[in-house]
């Protein structure tokens, strides 16, 4: 597509709940992120994919996080028994980047992030 | 683990008015330096990006920001600023060996008519 694409827009959950945001990146886009973003506050790495292959995950906040990208384009971030820390703006961002690119390719672009409300 | 510093969270600034706003890092290694703009009801978006050569770089709605290696700061500037260019900022730092980019906790701007 043209654009990285998100959904849902808002999510409002019960604490205790598991909800699943999905990211679907720019076609032909090697690396794909997830940040966290809290009000007030910069994006906060959590995980990072180059093809399907999970190459970084030291920002998920803990094992009730979960991410994938099991064909290497279209990405699901898992929340599970959500709890009130957990509301936030979730963004995902596609670049071209890889390890043995250029740095042309390094720049991140962003979907609209899925807003998500732990009550 | 690398970090980035931006030292005012909001601002506030009158049309023509010029504009810095500063962002540190704290990573020794190669770089490549970001400032993205996020204005209001939009996704975040590229400003302007730095990967070597001429430290001075510029980007859109003449913007402009300048690395200086040894001070670790990659400060944005415009000589005037405009209405619209009312938004948040984030610095952004993205080390090549790890891959991924580290945010500042942004600034906002706000431009009175």
């Amino acid at each position: 597509g043209a654009g990285v694409s998100q959904s849902p827009r808002y999510k409002v959950a019960k604490r205790g709940q598991d909800v699943a945001l999905r990211c679907d990146p720019i076609s032909g886009h090697v690396s794909l992120f997830w940040y966290q973003q809290a009000l007030g506050q910069g994006p906060e790495f959590l995980t990072y994919f180059q093809n399907e292959a999970q190459l970084d995950k030291s920002g998920l906040p803990s094992d009730r996080f979960f991410a994938e990208r099991p064909e290497g384009s279209v990405s699901t971030l898992k929340i599970q028994r959500t709890q009130q820390e957990d509301s936030a703006v979730y963004l995902c961002a596609s670049s071209p980047f890889s390890r043995t690119g250029n740095s042309g390719a390094n720049v991140l672009t962003f979907g609209a992030g899925s807003r998500l409300t732990v009550l | 683990a690398q970090s980035v510093s931006q030292h005012n969270h909001h601002v506030i600034l009158s049309e023509a008015a010029s504009l810095e706003l500063g962002c540190n890092y704290s990573y020794g290694g190669t770089v490549n330096l970001f400032w993205y703009v996020q204005y209001p009801g939009q996704h975040l978006q590229l400003l302007l990006k730095y990967f070597s050569g001429d430290p001075l770089v510029k980007g859109i709605k003449g913007f402009e920001a300048e690395f200086i290696k040894s001070k670790f700061s990659f400060n944005l500037r415009k000589p005037s600023v405009q209405w619209s260019d009312t938004a948040e900022y984030f610095c952004a730092v993205l080390n090549t060996n790890a891959g991924k980019s580290t945010f500042g906790d942004g600034t906002t701007l706000t431009v009175k008519p």
